[in-house]
């Protein structure tokens, strides 16, 4: 069965930088963009950006741009995002979710990971 | 992009029908057919329910359903039950460089 597993929560200082990754199974990594979605405490949904695990290829929200930046390590079939520049508002629950170049939703999520930027 | 625009809250006993709107603009939910619906109970990640305006995936309860007319995206759950309720929250394709939007969430109670 498809699943997306995160890895745990993080506690940053404003101006620091946090790597959050997520690591995919049961399918194949390259065939599926992952997406990275996140969630402030108590708001909505957030989309951040995408990357095509097989070419590499990569879209940031305009919000994000200059401050996020996804990478992938095929070999392990992880997906990481990186946020640098950290302020309290970025305090907020990080999802991967699955999705592709053929569909326009996000079919599997991980379970989330918690970062909180605080001094 | 702006998010896109939904109810707050919604409610209903159980048994009845309830519809959630999702409102974009003609750059989003109006142009494009990939509006997708996820539910999300607290503390859990959003889980698919419809995608690509009407389309229930594997596994997914035939009472959701899924429409739209212009720019508005509609989610119906009827026969509401109690596992229903949670916080929903729509998504359009937008093709712009912010290529996703979300809905404000609304929070469905089930009373």
């Amino acid at each position: 069965q498809v699943q997306l597993v995160q890895s745990g929560a993080e506690v940053k200082k404003p101006g620091a930088s946090v790597k959050v990754s997520c690591k995919a199974s049961g399918y194949t990594f390259s065939d599926y963009y992952i997406h990275w979605v996140r969630q402030s405490l108590g708001q909505g949904l957030e989309w951040m950006g995408r990357i095509n695990p097989n070419s590499g290829g990569i879209n940031y929200a305009q919000k994000f741009q200059g401050r996020v930046t996804m990478t992938r390590d095929t070999s392990i079939s992880t997906a990481y995002m990186q946020l640098s520049k950290l302020r309290s508002d970025d305090t907020a629950v990080y999802f991967c979710a699955r999705g592709s170049s053929w569909f326009f939703y996000f079919d599997h999520w991980g379970q989330g990971t918690l970062v909180t930027a605080s001094s | 992009q702006s998010a896109l625009t939904q109810p707050a809250s919604v409610s209903g006993s159980p048994g009845q029908s309830i519809t959630i709107s999702c409102t974009g603009t003609s750059s989003d939910v109006g142009i494009y057919n990939h509006v997708s619906w996820y539910q999300q109970h607290p503390g859990k990640a959003p889980k698919l329910m419809i995608y690509d305006v009407s389309n229930r995936p594997s596994g997914v309860s035939n009472r959701f359903s899924g429409s739209k007319s212009g720019n508005t995206a509609s989610l119906t759950i009827s026969g509401l039950q109690a596992d229903d309720e949670a916080d929903y929250y729509c998504s359009s394709y937008t093709g712009s460089s912010t290529l996703y939007v979300f809905g404000t969430g609304t929070k469905v109670t089930v009373l």
